[in-house]
């Protein structure tokens, strides 16, 4: 089987700059994702990494380090409207995207 | 605007019940793959098309089924239904098979279900 751990909750105030863990347990690992949902709204995605190191997209980076089993996701300069919950997703062999349970990010001013 | 297009929005319905929802992918995307978000949870995976054809199976329970036509537009079927069903049910799209791809899938507004 697998298993995905991410915080539940994270609290920020904007301009902070906050990190997302997510550790897994899988096999037959490709790469790690990560998405973005608003209150009920459609996740969107954000970054993937497959091979370890930093993946930078503007405010958000992606960090991967396959010998650890562990990923994280980077927000800087934190703006209101990044308050959502953001899920990481292990891209394995023989299934879909498996997703952690999400963290909620609450930005306050 | 994701492409991905999902009906109904919103569905409530009873207790043994039976529902169908429906998901139009992308154009182009080959992969379909349907996802249950309940009340704080998780996205659960429950079952992936390629193409017209089942590739993976998630915790999809015996009473769900899907299918894929040749048109790739796919269709959900839940019944019996039970008030444990009301969730977000999500379709996402994707060009190929995971694995082989950058990890984006493109999800759909959702269907929420309400089971009364």
């Amino acid at each position: 089987g697998q298993s995905l751990e991410q915080p539940s909750e994270v609290t920020a105030v904007e301009g902070a700059i906050v990190q997302i863990n997510c550790t897994y347990q899988t096999s037959g690992f490709y790469g790690l994702s990560w998405y973005q949902q608003h209150d009920g709204g459609a996740p969107t995605f954000l970054s993937y990494n497959a091979l370890d190191g930093l993946e930078e997209t503007g405010r958000f980076s992606s960090f991967l380090s396959r010998s650890d089993s562990y990923g994280y996701l980077l927000l800087q300069e934190l703006q209101m409207k990044d308050s959502a919950s953001y899920f990481c997703a292990v891209n394995q062999a023989g299934t879909a995207l498996i997703f952690g349970k999400g963290t909620t990010l609450s930005v306050s001013s | 605007d994701s492409g991905v297009t999902q009906t109904p929005k919103h569905l409530i319905t009873a207790t043994g019940q039976r529902v169908t929802l429906r998901c139009s992918p992308r154009s182009g995307d080959l992969s379909v793959y349907w996802y249950q978000q309940s009340l704080d949870q998780g996205l659960q995976f429950l079952i992936q098309y390629y193409n017209g054809e089942e590739r993976a199976k998630g915790n999809i329970l015996e009473r769900f089924s899907a299918q894929q036509f040749p048109d790739l537009h796919s269709e959900l079927n839940l019944s019996s239904l039970e008030l444990g069903d009301s969730a977000l049910y999500f379709c996402a799209s994707s060009p190929r098979l995971e694995g082989r791809n950058t990890g984006e899938l493109f999800f759909g507004e959702g269907s929420r279900l309400t089971v009364l």
